[in-house]
């Protein structure tokens, strides 16, 4: 079966700092893979999403980026992390069942604290 | 820009009852639908996808999409304290990222 892993669960960095967060997924090759954001309170707004390896779209201009420098390997990343960066990071990964029909599963989530 | 709506709730019902939770979308493009549950601090679980006009079935759950009206709810029957979450429909397409509604909060008392 399939499985997303997403690191770490929890962190707390200081403004300025850079930022890495990773997913992996096992069990699919060529997922389509996805970072969401969700600022407290609020809905899941869609970061980045990745239909292959080296291949990213932004969908909001930020100070984040998004490499895929393997198939199942989606990483986010900050040079200098602003306090509004602060929420729940979620990876996810989607599979194609069929014409219109895909499925997103999530990983646990990394609640990101910018101080 | 393409838009999912759901009323932000509370939606407050007692257990046993009926949740109706509802979603409109703004694509007319867009082919796949889905309800996912999130609780507090948790990550969003999938409970249930439709493609096709009319009702699905799962259990407890039914989800029913009206293309024509762009217009998805999820209906939870017999209603349990545990179904009290944060509901989250998305709407999607081959081949692009689902985009999500800010969630309907369900809070079922016993």
């Amino acid at each position: 079966s399939q499985t997303i892993h997403q690191w770490p669960a929890t962190l707390v960095q200081p403004v300025g700092s850079p930022l890495s967060l990773e997913c992996t997924v096992e069990g699919t090759s060529n997922p389509n893979l996805y970072w969401y954001r969700q600022a407290a309170g609020r809905g899941l707004q869609l970061l980045f999403y990745s239909v292959g390896i080296g291949q990213i779209s932004s969908e909001v201009p930020q100070n984040l980026s998004a490499s895929r420098p393997q198939d199942r390997q989606f990483i986010l990343s900050s040079k200098k992390l602003l306090l509004s960066d602060s929420g729940f990071y979620l990876c996810a990964w989607s599979v194609i069942r069929g014409p219109g029909d895909t499925e997103a599963f999530f990983g646990q989530g990394t609640r990101l604290t910018v101080v | 820009q393409k838009e999912v709506e759901q009323n932000s709730g509370p939606l407050s019902v007692p257990e046993g009852a009926i949740a109706s939770l509802n979603c409109t979308y703004s694509d007319r493009v867009s082919q796949s639908f889905f309800w996912y549950r999130q609780y507090s601090g948790k990550s969003p679980e999938l409970i249930m996808s439709i493609y096709s006009n009319g009702d699905k079935e799962d259990g407890r759950f039914t989800a029913q999409l009206n293309k024509a009206s762009q217009y998805v709810s999820l209906l939870i029957r017999d209603s349990q304290p545990s179904d009290s979450a944060t509901y989250l429909c998305a709407v999607g397409q081959a081949g692009t990222a689902l985009i999500f509604g800010k969630g309907t909060t369900l809070s079922v008392s016993s």
